[in-house]
């Protein structure tokens, strides 16, 4: 039990379905992250959600569309994707403000585009 | 801009010996230090952090890293490693204990191998 739970554990679509990950945390955190775990590389940072704003997409190509609707809940939405997108998705979350705590992270979703 | 480097993709240990895994960082202010573990199919888990003070930083699983900014370095190390041990390590470096608006930045890993 990390706190941090995504759904599905894994996924497979065609380039062109339309699919979401899902993300939430029962850490009573207000930051929340998503990022992009492929082989061979580190960690990518995709994108950070404070206090339910985005403050970060790192020019993440726009078939990644991301939601958070409130504090403890974050979504990955997937549209048109590439093979090149096939990868593990790991979801994290985080206190923000005057002190901030470490990020706990999400078991992941194995992502694999066809 | 921030990175981090791990030198040693694999690392083969026998079970009982003593293991320190490498870490180097490029960070401008004071950084704030992670050790995760991740095993298959599974999600990072925190062994450790270092925000400040005491150099030497306790973790679970008997893990321990040592923080050196004459280095750059924050090495993990235990003394007694187990063949539940068997996974991959990433050292991570941030602004915040969170990451913040940057989030973290991760090495590749090192994936350790444990032999009977």
């Amino acid at each position: 039990e990390t706190g941090v739970t995504q759904t599905p554990r894994h996924l497979v679509m065609g380039m062109t379905n339309k699919k979401s990950l899902k993300c939430e945390q029962h850490l009573g955190h207000n930051a929340m992250y998503w990022y992009k775990q492929s082989a061979k590389k580190p960690l990518e940072l995709m994108f950070v959600y404070s206090l339910e704003e985005r403050v970060e997409n790192n020019s993440v190509p726009s078939r990644f569309s991301p939601e958070c609707p409130n504090s403890s809940h974050l979504f990955l939405h997937l549209h048109t994707l590439q093979p090149e997108d096939s990868a593990l998705y790991l979801c994290a979350s985080s206190k923000a403000g005057g002190t901030w705590t470490e990020a706990f992270f999400g078991q992941g979703t194995r992502l694999t585009v066809v | 801009a921030q990175s981090v480097t791990q030198p040693d993709i694999h690392i083969t240990v026998s079970e009982g010996a003593s293991l320190e895994l490498r870490c180097n960082y490029s960070y401008g202010a004071t950084p704030y230090l992670f050790w995760y573990v991740q095993s298959p199919g599974q999600g990072l888990q925190l062994l450790l952090k270092y925000f400040s003070g005491d150099t030497l930083v306790q973790g679970i699983k008997g893990f321990e890293a040592e923080f050196k900014r004459s280095q750059s370095s924050f090495n993990l190390r235990k003394p007694s490693v187990h063949w539940s041990d068997a996974a991959e390590y990433f050292c991570a470096v941030g602004a915040t204990a969170g990451g913040g608006a940057d989030g973290l930045t991760f090495g590749k890993g090192t994936h350790l191998i444990i032999q009977p």
